[in-house]
């Protein structure tokens, strides 16, 4: 099966900063590569995702990149804003043995500091 | 739309009980999935559904049962309650695995 390692746990950076948040994966038949944000006792919500066809995307302050080659992914978030804290989760697709879903990274507690 | 609903929120089992998670959604998804998030340990997935009458199990199976006789819900069956399944369980939804989740408000349980 898929297993994926994300890092850090925790996070803490100065609000107007960027923050990086990475993940490993290590079936290289994934194809799809989605974050989510849960804030508190909230439910986890997509913020961006990527497929294995591509690269990079961007959606206005928030960014991801893929290296396939690497089996790695990173999250890149810039001017960080208060409302920007949260955990945030990778996660990568896997498919085999009948197995269709999605495994999930344990998670980053990223602070933004005033 | 109500999107992806769970019913109840909060749960309070004894050891050896039996219970059953509810989850519909409205959005005519063919694809649905439960997890479970314990603290420090993301979200495990535990079975899932890719149409009426199919379901699979995921990473975490054991102790937990589903069924999808309806396109609308996706029921989770908790056979014989353990303390080790204190969890907050979550709900999702979405058109394939590989677009966006759309995850329920989740349900607390409590296995004492």
């Amino acid at each position: 099966g898929e297993n994926v390692e994300q890092h850090p746990s925790t996070l803490s950076v100065q609000e107007g900063d960027s923050a990086v948040i990475k993940c490993t994966y290590s079936d290289s038949a994934s194809n799809y590569f989605p974050w989510y944000k849960q804030e508190l006792g909230k439910r986890p919500q997509l913020i961006i995702d990527i497929r294995s066809n591509v690269g990079e995307k961007k959606d206005q302050r928030i960014a991801v990149t893929l290296n396939k080659t690497a089996k790695h992914f990173s999250l890149h978030i810039t001017e960080t804003q208060p409302e920007d804290s949260a955990v945030y989760f990778c996660a990568a697709e896997y498919s085999g043995g009948g197995a269709d879903g999605l495994t999930f990274g344990k998670g980053t507690h990223l602070i933004i500091q005033p | 739309n109500a999107g992806v609903t769970q019913t109840p929120k909060f749960q309070v089992l004894k050891t050896g009980q039996s219970m059953t998670l509810q989850c519909a959604q409205d959005m005519n998804h063919e694809y649905m999935s439960w997890y479970r998030q314990d603290p420090g340990m993301g979200l495990r997935l535990i079975h899932y559904s890719v149409g009426a009458g199919i379901t699979d199990q995921g990473e975490v199976p054991n102790g937990y049962n589903v069924s999808r006789s309806t396109t609308e819900d996706f029921p989770l069956r908790l056979l014989s309650a353990a303390p080790s399944q204190t969890s907050v369980y979550f709900c999702a939804s979405s058109q394939t695995v590989l677009r966006e989740q759309y995850f329920g408000p989740g349900t607390r349980l409590t296995v004492t």
